[in-house]
């Protein structure tokens, strides 16, 4: 079985600041991995995705992640971010069959 | 081309009723997921349908259960509620590929009292 870990429930940070959100995943095949942001009562929009090929990967709003098998880690990375940012976000990988396995979430408040 | 939409967006049952979602998939998508996300969590896959045929089923009892129909929108039904079956109902569709990102409807907020 595959599981994802978010080791922040909740992260603060001022705007304008850089953010790491971090995400371990557990899986004995190999995976696709995703972010997934949720606003207040909507569903889930694609924040980037890895499928093969670069480790870095970049997505919508300046976003970036870096997949790395070793620690087997998929960590999310802005360098400066916006009161806009403020946001659940959610992991999730994918071992090829379409279903989802999603971490916990983790919640990114941006203060000003 | 539209996107996912799923109706109704609001939904109060009482304990011991049976539900019905829906789902509409995004044009030229085969492949529906239904996942449930209870306050505070992530979501949880319940099921999946190919082509009209279930393709997955998550750890989620019987009384879950689910329709494709041939233009590839869905129902998910719920029988005999119970108060924990609160919470927000998504619908995913995905192109026939795999590793292809999901995209997501803006879900059905289900309420049991």
């Amino acid at each position: 079985a595959q599981s994802v870990t978010q080791l922040d429930s909740q992260v603060p940070v001022f705007e304008e600041a850089p953010v790491e959100l971090r995400c371990n995943y557990s899986s004995s095949v190999s995976v696709y991995l995703f972010w997934y942001v949720q606003y207040p009562n909507q569903g889930l929009q694609l924040l980037l995705k890895y499928l093969s090929g670069s480790t870095l990967v970049k997505g919508i709003n300046g976003f970036e992640a870096e997949f790395n098998k070793s620690q087997t880690s998929f960590h999310l990375r802005k360098p400066s971010v916006h009161i806009s940012d403020t946001a659940e976000y959610f992991c999730a990988l994918d071992t090829g069959r379409r279903a989802l396995t999603f971490g916990s979430g983790t919640r990114l408040q941006v203060q000003p | 081309e539209t996107g996912v939409t799923q109706s109704p967006t609001h939904l109060i049952k009482t304990r011991g009723q049976q539900v019905t979602l829906r789902c509409s998939s995004q044009s030229g998508h085969n492949t529906v997921s239904w996942y449930q996300q209870a306050l505070g969590q992530g979501p949880q896959f319940i099921f999946q349908y190919y082509r009209e045929e279930e393709n997955g089923r998550g750890n989620f009892p019987p009384r879950f259960s689910g329709l494709q129909f041939p233009n590839y929108s869905s129902e998910l039904n719920v029988n005999a509620l119970e108060l924990d079956d609160s919470a927000l109902y998504l619908c995913a569709s995905s192109p026939d590929r795999g590793g292809t990102e999901a995209f997501f409807g803006q879900g059905t907020r289900l309420t049991v009292v």
